[in-house]
């Protein structure tokens, strides 16, 4: 597709179980980076992948965060052993490079019970 | 730790009627953008603003940067209802890292 697609859309699960999140950036957009928006919140910034290398992380919220991309292409957020407070809709967006706009993804909502 | 902060939190109006929302920062940022966000989707981009004083136009919507780069503002001409969102701010500095303020939600009724 022409934008940055995310998946699943809607996940709800458990207290104590992992997620992964996926993102798949536009074509050819070198920079990837996660966000999350609680409720009623703005964006929180979690970690930046130029290419397939993170060189920030300190977003990330706890080590229970770790994030992954591969061929310079899609990406994934894992979460582990995941609590309430996790609860937000993940956004993933991408830009042509470092510091160009970036495009966002509809995000994922997640819900932990 | 960059903050922005904006102005009001909520809003609703009437259809036709002015609008304008702020976002203000103690800090200097060196470009400033504005999202558009709808229920269920990720923030659109409406306007990068880089230069202090400097002011946009798109239709309807004017947007300025403050002299300093702490601040701005984003001014809507006669609201209609498809206007309605999360009016998000957001500055970014040297590098790639944006800070998002927490958001203006914007209602225009009918």
């Amino acid at each position: 597709g022409a934008g940055v697609s995310q998946s699943p859309s809607n996940k709800v699960t458990e207290k104590g179980k992992d997620v992964e999140l996926r993102c798949d950036p536009i074509s050819g957009h070198t920079a990837l980076y996660w966000y999350r928006q609680r409720l009623g919140q703005g964006l929180e910034f979690l970690i930046y992948f130029q290419g397939n290398s993170a060189p920030d992380k300190s977003g990330l919220p706890s080590d229970r965060f770790s994030a992954e991309r591969t061929g310079e292409s899609v990406s994934t957020l894992t979460i582990q052993r995941t609590q309430q407070e996790d609860s937000a809709v993940y956004l993933c967006a991408s830009s042509i490079f470092q510091g160009s706009p970036q495009h966002f993804g509809d995000g994922t909502r997640l819900s932990i019970l | 730790t960059q903050l922005l902060e904006q102005s009001p939190q909520f809003l609703s109006i009437q259809e036709g009627e002015n609008l304008t929302v702020y976002c203000n920062s103690s800090s200097v940022f060196s470009s400033l953008q504005w999202y558009r966000q709808e229920p269920g989707e990720g923030p659109v981009l409406l306007v990068t603003v880089v230069t202090g004083g400097e002011v946009k136009k798109l239709k309807r919507l004017t947007f300025q940067f403050g002299d300093a780069r702490k601040d701005s503002s984003l001014h809507i001409t006669a609201a209609q209802p498809g206007d309605t969102g999360l009016y998000l701010c957001a500055g970014g500095g040297s590098n790639y890292k944006l800070t998002f303020g927490k958001g203006t939600l914007l209602t225009v009724n009918p």
